[in-house]
């Protein structure tokens, strides 16, 4: 089974501070993709790679970006966070758009 | 666009009766794959199961679906819940884009 790691697993911010969040794979999977999830909205997409050097937006990019330096690394950069992206983010992999395998999340609160 | 509908979004029942989750999707490629995906408490999404066979049942884990392309529906279903089923199950679907689209979830809920 693929196995997806996300660091950090918790992250206090300040409002107007940079935040980076990283996710690492180790199955070589082509695809990676950052979601974000709350309550009342499920898994929002917010941007996506489909290998080495390429990031796709997905459905709600405003205010993220994404980086993905290798095959293996994939990362979600907030320039200036703000309150409004306190949620769970989640990072997951796959060989095809069939099946995603997603890491465990990591709990962003931004004060 | 694609989209997929999950019209509850909050399910209690009572151990041992009949679980169903509603699922409905739109799109307009004509074979797309449909999925439902699990996340228990504290825990991340994880694929429960798949189909791409129009009236053909999928089984896993004592969950069945069928997908209906007559309908666009794929609904989960379960002979008798379990307490252990508790839990966010996301219906979603997928075309030849490599992404996947969610629905915004239903929580199941099940009581002793």
């Amino acid at each position: 089974e693929a196995a997806v790691t996300q660091s950090p697993r918790n992250k206090v911010a300040v409002t107007g501070g940079k935040v980076t969040l990283s996710c690492n794979q180790t199955n070589n999977h082509n695809n990676m993709y950052w979601y974000r999830q709350d309550t009342g909205h499920g898994l929002r997409l917010i941007h996506y790679s489909y290998g080495a050097g390429s990031t796709e937006k997905g459905d709600i990019p405003d205010g993220y970006k994404a980086s993905r330096p290798s095959q293996e690394n994939f990362s979600l950069i907030l320039e200036l966070a703000t309150p409004s992206q306190t949620s769970v983010y989640f990072c997951a992999s796959g060989a095809s758009s069939y099946e995603q395998y997603f890491g465990p999340g990591t709990r962003l609160t931004v004060l | 666009g694609d989209s997929v509908t999950q019209t509850e979004g909050l399910v209690t029942l009572t151990e041992g009766l009949p679980v169903m989750l509603n699922c409905t999707y739109q799109t307009i490629y004509s074979n797309p794959f449909l999925f439902w995906y699990v996340q228990h408490l504290n825990e991340s999404p994880r694929l429960l199961l798949k189909s791409f066979t129009d009236n053909k049942r999928t089984e896993h884990q004592g969950f069945h679906a069928t997908l209906h392309k007559s309908s666009s529906s794929f609904h989960l279903q379960k002979s008798s819940a379990q307490l252990s089923d508790s839990a966010l199950y996301y219906c979603a679907l997928s075309r030849s884009n490599n992404r996947i689209f969610f629905g915004d979830g239903t929580q199941l809920v099940v009581k002793p």
